[in-house]
């Protein structure tokens, strides 16, 4: 079974960082991209960034480009996303998903809450 | 960006009733559309990829169509778990974009 388990998220001050790591198991890690996906609280979804299988392609949406980072560790079957420069408007539950061309299957989510 | 505009934003049904939801794109986007269903406090489940394709585990009841820019997921008789939000993903080009969900409330 495909687990996909988020963490790293909590409330930090505009323009501060953090981490997010995604833990994933029940499928080879390595063979499949990864996508970070967050949900805004008025609900609408928004692809921030994706990484191939063995990390050497990322993209990222305009939106974070410079200030996120996609990364993973595919000997710890593990995904992280370094955000800096955080802003307001980055206030969301961050979602990790696998990629088999779609977004397979979700985890269950980390919020990241930007506020002074 | 492919914008993606969903009809309607809340759908009223009754159990048993057959729901139709409208996704339109900008721009053609091929077959490239998938469907996700949210129920408050889950994550996204995919439903239908690749315009008609249901993704595991999915039940018969879901069904997609369409072509381009115009698509619709219908679920022949809504089931009481079927109450919830769904949103429509397109994957053609950079950026995937979603739509901005419709949600099937209990009449």
């Amino acid at each position: 079974e495909v687990q996909l388990l988020e963490s790293g998220g909590g409330l930090v001050q505009p323009g501060g960082s953090l981490r997010l790591s995604c833990a994933a198991s029940g499928f080879i890690f390595s063979n499949y991209a990864m996508s970070w996906v967050r949900q805004f609280p008025g609900k609408g979804l928004e692809w921030v960034s994706t990484i191939g299988g063995r990390g050497g392609t990322t993209y990222y949406a305009d939106s974070v480009k410079d200030r996120f980072t996609i990364s993973r560790d595919n000997l710890k079957n593990t995904l992280f996303l370094q955000m800096n420069d955080l802003r307001g408007e980055d206030t969301a539950l961050y979602y990790c998903t696998k990629v088999f061309a779609w977004n397979d299957h979700w985890g269950q989510g980390t919020l990241v809450t930007v506020s002074s | 960006d492919i914008v993606l505009t969903q009809s309607p934003a809340t759908l009223s049904l009754s159990p048993g009733e057959r729901a139709t939801l409208s996704c339109r794109a900008s721009q053609s986007v091929s077959n490239y559309l998938a469907w996700y269903q949210q129920k408050p406090g889950q994550a996204p489940r995919l439903l239908i990829y690749d315009v008609s394709n249901r993704a595991t585990g999915i039940p018969a009841r879901f069904s997609g169509s369409g072509s381009g820019t115009d698509f619709t997921l219908t679920i022949s008789s809504l089931e009481p778990e079927d109450f919830a939000v769904y949103y429509c993903q397109q994957r053609s080009n950079w950026p995937q974009t979603f739509g901005q969900g419709t949600k099937v409330e209990i009449k």
